[in-house]
């Protein structure tokens, strides 16, 4: 069954400042992505993962934003220093069932 | 550049209309193209899943014609009811994994 947890599901930090957020897909599968949400705009992919590898990262920003998969299992997701249009839902998706992808509630980041 | 748009932004419809979402994208090679729900503070729900030698997809109200010629997804729903209100993104895929262009969705909302 496919699924994610996904920790913290908030977070408010200032801007310059650095955040972490992580991401255990519960079907194990070896293909991992990750997509940030601005409010009012669909998700954009920042990263695909297949196992412990990079795929694609072309969108995302390296300047300020990290991330790597452990084990092929679990994943993190960095930014350092944020910025204040880093302001958005940062999800975490693995492939689910019926072809498609699942998409859960993600990790809300305010930045003030 | 894929880039993926949708017509109206917002609709506010009284229960028992047909709905009529748009989808447009700029580049027909895609691989295939599915239409996503999201609820407010929510993770997206995948709805229908067009390949791109389909021409359509139904599942119970819900129906979604594909036009990959002329870049363009129709999403129907019929005989609407106050728990379709909800954002419905529609998203393509250039090959058979989930990296996703998504459109901005739009906002229905259904008035009992």
């Amino acid at each position: 069954e496919a699924g994610v947890a996904q920790s913290p599901r908030y977070k408010i930090i200032e801007k310059r400042q650095s955040v972490a957020f992580w991401c255990n897909p519960i079907s194990g599968h070896a293909t991992l992505y990750w997509y940030q949400q601005i409010l009012g705009q669909g998700p954009k992919l920042l990263i695909q993962f297949q196992n412990n590898g990079v795929v694609d990262d072309s969108q995302l920003p390296k300047d300020r934003f990290s991330a790597e998969r452990l084990k092929g299992v679990d994943s993190t997701l960095k930014i350092q220093p944020a910025k204040l249009e880093d302001s958005a839902v940062y999800l975490c998706a693995p492939p689910g069932s019926g072809n498609t992808i699942y998409f859960g509630e993600g990790s809300w980041l305010t930045v003030v | 550049k894929q880039e993926v748009t949708q017509i109206p932004a917002a609709l506010s419809v009284p229960e028992g209309e047909n709905l009529v979402l748009n989808c447009s994208f700029t580049d027909s090679a895609i691989y295939n193209l599915q239409w996503f729900r999201q609820d407010p503070g929510k993770g997206l729900t995948s709805l229908l899943l067009i390949q791109s030698s389909q021409r359509e997809q139904t599942s119970g109200r819900l129906n979604a014609s594909l036009d990959k010629s002329s870049g363009r997804s129709t999403l129907y729903i019929a005989a609407s009811q106050p728990g379709d209100s909800a954002t419905y993104l529609c998203a393509v895929s250039p090959s058979n994994d989930y990296k996703l262009s998504f459109g901005a969705g739009t906002t229905v909302t259904v008035r009992a």
